[in-house]
């Protein structure tokens, strides 16, 4: 099946510092890629769709200036946090989407992010 | 708009007990597609079953058997003779449409503790 990876899985910075998280569709072409954050005991709450070539659409509520998503081919998205503040510490999760007969998403095994 | 209500948060159960985790969900698209997912305490999604709207066979994959009920809007979910493995928290998800850009919407999730 299809494969996505995320970089790093774990990341632990101080506060005001940026960090950015890469989603890779290590066997298939995405054009497509989803970003969900997921705070501890709730469910995935998408933050951003990223489409490549092309600027990410955000959600209601999340911040373009502070999540920054870029995807420069058809195979990887970042996710970068600026300015991280102890706030932004959660799980994100990326998913890729398999254009084809079912509306398939493959996710990737998430990035545990602890701003301290 | 499309919703998935797990009204289950938690549930805990002996080993050997059979579980039926539910979903309702709604939407206005004929065309939209069903998933459960199983998230360990690693938080990598797992992908259990992918169902469309058009084919409300139920189905089973060992332990596993899912009952998809469209006049009740209704995806649920058995385990049957559950292990200590099933530990983890089960999500439902919706996902309209086959053409564009159309993201997963999750449910909140119910967590399944089976105790040996």
């Amino acid at each position: 099946g299809a494969v996505v990876s995320q970089h790093p899985s774990r990341v632990i910075c101080k506060s005001g510092t940026s960090v950015k998280i890469e989603c890779r569709s290590l066997d298939f072409q995405a054009t497509t890629m989803f970003w969900y954050r997921q705070f501890p005991k709730q469910s995935l709450m998408l933050m951003a769709t990223s489409n490549e070539g092309s600027k990410a659409t955000y959600e209601q509520g999340v911040e373009k200036d502070k999540f920054l998503i870029n995807h420069a081919s058809l195979t990887l998205s970042t996710l970068t946090v600026t300015s991280a503040h102890p706030e932004d510490s959660s799980f994100y999760i990326c998913s890729a989407r398999v254009v084809g007969v079912y509306n398939e998403q493959f996710f990737g095994p998430g990035t545990r992010l602890t701003v301290l | 708009a499309q919703k998935v209500t797990q009204a289950q948060t938690e549930i805990s159960v002996v080993e050997k007990e059979d579980v039926t985790l539910d979903c309702v969900y709604e939407t206005r698209d004929t065309t939209y597609y069903l998933f459960w997912y199983k998230q360990p305490p690693s938080g990598e999604l797992v992908f259990l079953i992918r169902r469309n709207s058009f084919d409300e066979q139920n189905e089973i994959s060992g332990r596993y058997s899912w009952n998809f009920q469209k006049s009740t809007s209704s995806f649920n979910f058995t385990i049957t003779a559950s292990q200590v493995v099933d530990s983890a928290v089960y999500f439902c998800a919706l996902s309209e449409r086959t053409q564009g850009n159309t993201p997963l919407v999750f449910g909140k999730g119910t967590r399944l503790s089976v105790i040996a």
